[in-house]
């Protein structure tokens, strides 16, 4: 049981250069999301997914896009990346287990863009 | 408003004490989460403890006990006899609404310094 895992755990970009987060989860939960965190601040919600197929948006989704065709999996997509988006990405898990919510992280990608 | 306000920027605390760090939290939803995660230095996001608004009585998970005083929209982490390993940054977070479909909201976290 493995929880979140997400890939890289590093990456530096050019400006204008794409690229994808992946992030998958082993724990059947419906609820996948992003967060982004720069330096001094907490987490801000990017994307969120309520289920395979099923996408919104959160707080900061300028510049990312999102998609879910499976439960596990719940890639993040920079189509066109720019120096704002240096920052710290965590991908999220939830559920509602024995009657009590439970949102797990994972391990985050810290993303320099030059 | 702030959904999330955590007021401690930093706390510096002796070994063994207890601690304290506060949390406020602005909703008009009768249902929601509460939710505390510790960051260490090394930067990942661990779970810590979940209170929501129905629960009648505050959250416990070991060493960690969640003061919830829904009138005062408050909730507070307690941490018992604090140890060297409990320094980081905590946050608060709050889910609005059921399931948890919303994601999370955080607060900008309180830097906790546990001193020998």
């Amino acid at each position: 049981n493995a929880g979140v895992t997400q890939t890289p755990k590093f990456q530096v970009l050019k400006t204008g250069q794409s690229m994808t987060l992946q992030c998958a989860q082993d724990m059947n939960h419906e609820y996948m999301s992003w967060y982004r965190q720069d330096p001094g601040m907490g987490l801000r919600l990017i994307h969120y997914s309520v289920g395979a197929g099923i996408t919104d948006q959160g707080e900061v989704p300028n510049g990312y896009n999102v998609s879910r065709s499976t439960t596990e999996d719940f890639p993040l997509r920079l189509l066109s990346a720019a120096p704002s988006q240096t920052s710290v990405y965590f991908c999220a898990s939830s559920g509602r287990v024995g009657g009590r919510d439970e949102q797990f992280f994972g391990p985050g990608t810290r993303l320099t863009v030059l | 408003a702030q959904k999330i306000t955590q007021t401690q920027p930093g706390m510096f605390v002796q070994e063994k004490e207890a601690v304290t760090l506060d949390c406020t939290y602005d909703t008009s939803d009768p249902s929601y989460g509460l939710f505390w995660y510790k960051q260490p230095s090394s930067g990942e996001m661990i779970f810590l403890i979940y209170q929501g608004s129905y629960d009648q009585q505050n959250a416990t998970e070991g060493r960690y006990s969640l003061n919830f005083q829904k009138a005062r929209k408050s909730a507070n982490l307690v941490i018992s006899a604090s140890q060297l390993g409990d320094s980081a940054m905590y946050f608060c977070a709050m889910r609005e609404g059921g399931g948890g479909a919303d994601g999370l909201t955080f607060g900008k976290g309180t830097h906790l310094i546990i001193q020998p």
